[in-house]
């Protein structure tokens, strides 16, 4: 069974560019999430999608991420304009079912410069 | 707002010996917690998760417990060996909101 995939692994842009991050979850998982993790913290999760739908982003700094999951498997995270706080890696998760177990992908790293 | 706590940050033991890992959350209506293993540079790897109706799980060398009443989870590993060396992070999900609250980890150094 194929793990969840995402990508890049890495990623380094200026202030105020704009950056993408895509994550492919484990075929039939129907939650998905978005995590931040600042280095020497735990994830923070920023989203949570049940299928193609929105069930938390309480955590999503609204006015520069955003996420969509289209048709409700693959799933995009951007980020508009970027700024110097943002760097951190960027993990996705999936799990069958909400309060299933999550799986992790490998995680993007970002620098922003 | 439930917060997840885990002391220590930091644990050094010598290879062989048995080891328990804390965590706390601050609100008992939590719906599952979750233990998770990190390597350097790496994703998260789920190692157990114990549903709020459980009191704990096994799986090998490892054993965690679930006490909502008193707010704390522990993470016990037999036997330890270098190879556990890794950082450690619980996270508990929410019975209202589905939030997945982690904290911050217990980083293990098993010396050989």
């Amino acid at each position: 069974e194929a793990g969840v995939a995402q990508s890049p692994r890495y990623k380094i842009i200026e202030k105020r560019q704009s950056v993408a991050f895509w994550c492919n979850p484990i075929s039939g998982h129907a939650t998905l999430y978005w995590y931040q993790q600042i280095l020497g913290q735990g994830p923070k999760l920023l989203i949570q999608f049940q299928n193609n739908g929105v069930v938390d982003d309480s955590q999503l700094p609204k006015d520069r991420f955003s996420a969509e999951r289209l048709k409700g498997v693959d799933s995009t995270l951007k980020i508009q304009p970027a700024k110097l706080e943002d760097s951190a890696v960027y993990l996705c998760a999936s799990s069958l079912r909400w309060a299933d177990t999550q799986y992790f992908g490998p995680g993007t790293r970002l620098t922003v410069l | 707002k439930q917060e997840v706590t885990q002391i220590p940050a930091a644990l050094s033991v010598p290879e062989g010996e048995n080891l328990v890992l804390n965590c706390s959350f601050t609100d008992s209506a939590i719906y599952n917690l979750q233990w998770f293993r990190q390597d350097p540079g790496k994703g998260l790897t789920s190692l157990l998760l114990i549903q709020s109706s459980q009191r704990e799980q096994t799986s090998g060398r490892l054993n965690a417990s679930l006490d909502k009443s008193s707010g704390r989870s522990t993470l016990y590993i037999a036997a330890s060996q270098p190879g556990d060396s890794a950082t450690y992070l619980c996270a508990g999900q929410d019975t209202g909101g589905f939030k997945t609250i982690f904290g911050a980890g217990t980083r293990l150094f098993v010396k050989a």
